[in-house]
């Protein structure tokens, strides 16, 4: 069984500082892994992946996580925020590869708070 | 094309009223996810639908939470008796057919329903 841990409930940041949301993750198999971000009153929409390959993965709207397997760790990071990243970021896994459609596990969930 | 979408957007219900949540998944995805999520917790899996079989009803709470899917389209999801512990927000997610090795295993995300239980 999978399981997410987001140690951070709430992360306040000022705007234009950096950011590092953390995941840690525990799995017994290979694992694929998503960060989600859930503006107020919106469903959730996919910030980026990991599947394979290259560790370092970019998403959308500046982000980028790294998948370290000796820390079973997917931190998510942004160089610099904007106002308008303020919103809930979810970081979910789902199990092995070629085992077909696979429920999500995801975290408690970070508040990101970007101020002025 | 259109996304998921889900309604009624919200609902409120007296306790032990039975209430049903519906989902319209993107055209041509074969898998239905529905999870819940209360007020400052995480997203909690509660069905999974292959086509209109469910492969996976591990995470519905009780035997008053029941879905179905017909025709590989629409879901809906049925609370019976509902309690205050059921106030959350109902989320339907689709993602379209291939091993999630081949299709990366995104799930697309409705907008959610939010369920108020007096």
């Amino acid at each position: 069984a999978q399981s997410v841990t987001q140690l951070d409930s709430q992360v306040p940041v000022f705007e234009e500082a950096p950011v590092e949301l953390r995941c840690n993750y525990s799995s017994s198999v290979s694992v694929y892994l998503f960060w989600y971000v859930q503006y107020p009153n919106q469903g959730l929409q996919l910030l980026l992946k990991y599947l394979s390959g290259s560790t370092l993965v970019k998403g959308i709207n500046g982000f980028e996580a790294e998948f370290n397997k000796s820390q079973t760790s997917f931190h998510l990071r942004k160089p610099s925020v904007h106002i308008s990243d303020t919103a809930e970021y979810f970081c979910a896994v789902t199990g092995g590869l070629f085992t077909g459609f696979q429920k999500l596990v995801f975290g408690t969930g970070t508040r990101l708070l970007v101020s002025p | 094309g259109a996304g998921v979408s889900q309604s009624p957007s919200n609902k409120v219900t007296e306790k032990g009223k039975d209430v049903e949540l519906r989902c319209d998944p993107i055209s041509g995805h074969t898998a239905l996810y529905w999870y819940r999520q209360r007020l400052g917790q995480g997203l909690e899996f509660l069905i999974y639908f292959q086509g209109n079989s469910a492969p996976d009803k591990s995470g519905l709470p009780s035997d008053r939470f029941s879905a179905e899917r017909t025709g590989e389209s629409v879901s809906t999801l049925t609370i019976q008796r509902t309690q205050q512990e059921d106030s959350a927000v109902y989320l339907c997610a689709s993602s379209p057919p291939g091993l999630a090795g081949g299709k990366g295993g995104e799930q697309f995300f409705g907008p959610g329903t939010r369920l108020t239980v007096l």
